[in-house]
């Protein structure tokens, strides 16, 4: 059974400190890794895909990277419209996706 | 634009009632799935259509019906023996072979 753990469950961060959110899984025939951006009450906004280990992908204040048991997203000088939950999840070789729990992000300014 | 439309986005549900969120996307994805959302928590997949007229159960499907009998259109139906429905419900779509899925806006429940 794929499984994917996101921690912190929460994190609170002055704006402009830079920290990390952490995505740990385990899959069976890794097709993808997937972050998402959710806003309180819509539906999670695609960010990236990483498909090996090794790979980093980045954009404006994010850098998702990957090993092969678990996925770092970046955030570098963060501002208070970062504030949102970052979901990760993980693509198997059915093409079925596997969500994290996600962590909240709360930037205060 | 391409997208996926859910409706209604609020919705309100008596106890012992049957009621229907609906999903329409014109991405022309084969692929179509609904996921539930509890505060705090994060997506289970309750039911996955990735051809018309067919679907299959995911993690959570007691309680809950579906239909694909169009491309475009993946109707959710929450019944009475759905005991705790009240949650944040996500469609999504994604073709055959793309990397990742393309989520709609979601509807909540409520029971009233």
């Amino acid at each position: 059974e794929d499984q994917v753990t996101q921690s912190p469950e929460a994190l609170r961060l002055q704006e402009g400190e830079s920290s990390s959110l952490n995505c740990s899984y385990t899959v069976s025939g890794l097709r993808g890794l997937f972050w998402y951006r959710q806003d309180p009450g819509k539906g999670p906004e695609f960010l990236f895909t990483l498909y090996s280990a090794g790979e980093e992908k980045e954009k404006e204040r994010l850098k998702a990277t990957l090993t092969k048991k678990e996925s770092f997203l970046h955030i570098t000088a963060p501002k208070p419209e970062d504030s949102a939950t970052y979901l990760c999840a993980v693509l198997n070789a059915g093409n079925m996706l596997t969500f994290g729990g996600g962590t909240r992000l709360m930037v205060k300014p | 634009d391409g997208g996926i439309t859910q409706s209604p986005k609020y919705l309100f549900r008596k106890e012992g009632q049957n009621v229907t969120l609906s999903c329409e996307q014109n991405l022309n994805h084969d692929a179509m799935y609904w996921y539930r959302q509890d505060p705090g928590q994060g997506l289970r997949l309750i039911y996955y259509s990735q051809i018309v007229n067919d679907f299959q159960k995911g993690d959570i499907a007691e309680g809950y019906s579906v239909s694909r009998e169009k491309k475009e259109s993946f109707p959710l139906t929450v019944t009475s023996a759905q005991k705790n429905p009240t949650a944040f419900y996500l469609c999504a779509s994604s073709t055959t072979y793309q990397q990742g899925y393309t989520f709609g806006s979601g509807t909540r429940l409520t029971v009233v």
